[in-house]
C-alpha cells in the first residue's frame, strides 16, 4: 500500500529555534498533502493543506508565518516551526493524497517538544 | 458544514468478542466516509472507506462498516477482536475526491482485556 515517511519521528528543542518537518510519499505522487497537529488524547485538527507548486492554504487561526510549509515537488512538503515555544509542543502529522479519487495516507507523525 | 460524531470516548471488550464502534455524521451532499486506527505515538492507518456501492464495506484486519444513510451512520464492526487490536480508531467524512479535507470524529479509545 501507499507509503509516507515523516520524519524526524520525535524532536526535542529550545524555544527560539526553528524546526523542520518533513513528509516524503514514497510510492506515489502526492498533488497534495495536508498537515495535521494533535493534542494529547484529542482528534486532529487540519493546520494547512498544500498543493505542490503552490502555496499552502491555512485554517482559520492557524499563523502562517509561524508555520511554513513548502511542497516544491509530488513527493516531499516541509513544515518548518519558526521561533518555536513550549506552546507549540504537540504532535505533527501529515498526509497525502494522490491523484485517481485515492484516500489520503498518513505519516508516522513527529513530536515536537520544545523546552 | 460538516461533522463528525462518535459517541464512545473509551469502550472495553475482552479479546475473542464482537465489536462496534459508532460514528454519526452530518453532510449535506454524498459523503466519502474512512475509518482510521491510530496506535500510540503512531500516525493514521486507514482500516476502511465509503463512496458508493454496497453499502457493507470490507477493510483491512477483520473489520467492515455499513453506511445507514438512513440514520446518518457508518459504523464499524468486528466479529472478534484481537489484543492487538486496542488502539485509537477516527472516523472521517469528507466531500468526493482524493485532495479534499476531512473531518475527523473524536475517536474511540479501545482497551481489549485478556
Amino acid at each position: 500500500g501507499a507509503v509516507v515517511s515523516q520524519h524526524p519521528s520525535w524532536v526535542i528543542c529550545k524555544s527560539g529555534t526553528s524546526v523542520k518537518i518533513e513528509c516524503r510519499s514514497l510510492d506515489f505522487q502526492a498533488t497534495t498533502m495536508f498537515w495535521y497537529r494533535q493534542f494529547p488524547k484529542q482528534s486532529l485538527m487540519l493546520m494547512a493543506t498544500s498543493n505542490e507548486g503552490s502555496k499552502a492554504t491555512y485554517e482559520q487561526g492557524v499563523e502562517k508565518d509561524k508555520f511554513l510549509i513548502n511542497h516544491a515537488s509530488l513527493t516531499l512538503s516541509t513544515l518548518t516551526v519558526t521561533s518555536a515555544h513550549p506552546e507549540d509542543s504537540s504532535f505533527y502529522i501529515c498526509s497525502a493524497a494522490g491523484r485517481g479519487g485515492q484516500p489520503q495516507h498518513f505519516g508516522d507523525g513527529t513530536r515536537l517538544s520544545i523546552l | 458544514a460538516q461533522s463528525v460524531t462518535q459517541p464512545d470516548i473509551h469502550i472495553t471488550v475482552s479479546e475473542g468478542a464482537s465489536l462496534e464502534l459508532r460514528c454519526n455524521y452530518s453532510y449535506g451532499a454524498t459523503p466519502y466516509l474512512f475509518w482510521y486506527v491510530q496506535s500510540p505515538g503512531q500516525g493514521l492507518q486507514l482500516l476502511l472507506k465509503y463512496f458508493s456501492g454496497d453499502t457493507l464495506v470490507q477493510g483491512i484486519k477483520g473489520f467492515e462498516a455499513e453506511f445507514k444513510r438512513s440514520q446518518s451512520s457508518f459504523n464499524l464492526r468486528k466479529p472478534s477482536v484481537h489484543w492487538s487490536d486496542a488502539a485509537e480508531y477516527f472516523c472521517a467524512v469528507g466531500p468526493t475526491g482524493t485532495a479534499s479535507k476531512l473531518t475527523f470524529g473524536t475517536g474511540t479509545r479501545l482497551q481489549v482485556t485478556l
